[in-house]
Order: C-alpha cells, then structure tokens, then sequence
C-alpha cells in the first residue's frame, strides 16, 4: 500500500508569492491534517480536513488556508509568504479523526521543505 | 492548554547502551500519548503509543508506560543500536480530532 505522498518535495519561492502544497493520504483515508516544522518553533497544527470539511484549525494567520477534494486529495495554500514561512510542512492521513481509545492512526509524509528568500 | 515537555538534546550515546528520554505532559483529561520517529530527511513515523493511563506501548525494543499520576511517558530501550540514531517526539491528542500537541523533539546519536 502507498504512503502518504506529498508534492513538491522541496520548493524555493520569494517573499510576497503565494505557494501550493499537495497532499495524497494512504488509499482509503479521509482524514488529513498538516504541521509546520521549524527549528525554533517545532511541530506546530496547522488544521485538518475530514470528508472535504476542515474541522479544526491551528493558530495561524489567515495566510494559511486548506482545501480537501472529494477524492480526499488535500492542498494548503500560503499566500504573501514571509521569510518565516520557511518550514518542512507535513501532511498526515488516517482512515476517520482520532477518537479517543481508539487504535486509528495517522501516517506522516516525508514532507515539502520550503524556503522562502 | 495542552503541552509536551521533552527532554533537552542532544543526547550521545554509545551502542548497547540504555535510553531514556522523559516526556511529560499537561493536559485536561485522558488524552492518548504517542512517540514518533523522524530519520533524517525524513517525514515522522509513529513508534508506539498508549491510550490510557497505565498502558504500555512498545516497538522495536522501545517501551512507554502511561503514567497518569506523574503525568509522564518516558520512552526506554534496554540497548540502543547505531540505526536508532534520529530525533524523538513525544506526543498527545485529546480525541475528537486529528491534532497531536508536540514536544520539542530530542535529538539522538548512537556511536559504534
């Protein structure tokens, strides 16, 4: 079975564009949720989506946004990106939102590294 | 709100030797607690988790316990391998939704 993949792996933008990151969970998940990395700040939420609707989202400016597709294909939208933006930014799937107790889990991508200049 | 507490890294170790890296957690409720592995240039991957207070994961040779009454979930290896190498998080969610509330991450070095 294929693992979460993510597009484009590593991307270079300049301050002020906008960037798109894709997102295909594991076959048969609905569940998406995406993280920022970065070294000063961590593993930080960014928001999840389950069945096209987003359920939570992280405490991000409104630069940030997300979108899931009926095939449960995800993308996140940066726009007027900062140089702080610069990040791994992961995408994490699983078959329906965590329930507490229950045994679901949520499986990483390998990430896409952005660097903003 | 909810917060993970890990250990400060690096840490350095010499092959065959013990781990432990502690995690503790402040959080309302009973929530499910985790550890993942990230490699380098890698993305994280789920080593062991525990839903409930006194449940033991384990993978690999790695074990946690679910404390709740020190709020803890210290991961141990009897004998760590130069493969181990890699950075640790700790982790938990509170159900009801995807997100998990990570530690800072500590940083391992296994030497042959």
């Amino acid at each position: 079975k294929a693992g979460v993949t993510q597009t484009p792996r590593y991307l270079i933008k300049t301050r002020g564009q906008q960037v798109t990151l894709s997102c295909s969970p594991i076959s048969g998940h609905r569940s998406v949720s995406w993280y920022q990395q970065t070294p000063g700040q961590g593993l930080q939420f960014l928001f999840e989506y389950f069945s096209e609707t987003q359920r939570n989202k992280g405490n991000f400016p409104g630069r940030f946004s997300g979108r899931q597709f009926s095939n449960s294909r995800s993308e996140m939208n940066v726009s007027t990106l900062e140089l702080g933006d610069s990040a791994l930014y992961l995408c994490a799937s699983s078959w329906r939102p965590f329930e507490r107790n229950s045994q679901e889990t949520q499986y990483f991508g390998p990430g896409t590294r952005l660097l903003v200049l | 709100g909810d917060s993970v507490t890990q250990m400060e890294g690096p840490v350095t170790l010499s092959e065959e030797a013990f781990l432990t890296i502690n995690c503790t957690y402040t959080a309302t409720g009973y929530p499910s607690l985790f550890w993942y592995v990230q490699y380098p240039g890698e993305g994280l991957q789920l080593l062991l988790k525990a839903t409930k207070a006194d449940d033991k994961g384990s993978n690999k040779g790695f074990e946690a316990t679910y404390r709740k009454e020190t709020t803890s979930f210290h991961l141990e290896k009897g004998s760590v391998q130069v493969s181990d190498s890699a950075v640790y998080f700790c982790a938990l969610n509170q159900g009801g939704s995807e997100k998990l509330v990570f530690g800072k991450g500590t940083k391992l070095t296994v030497n042959p």
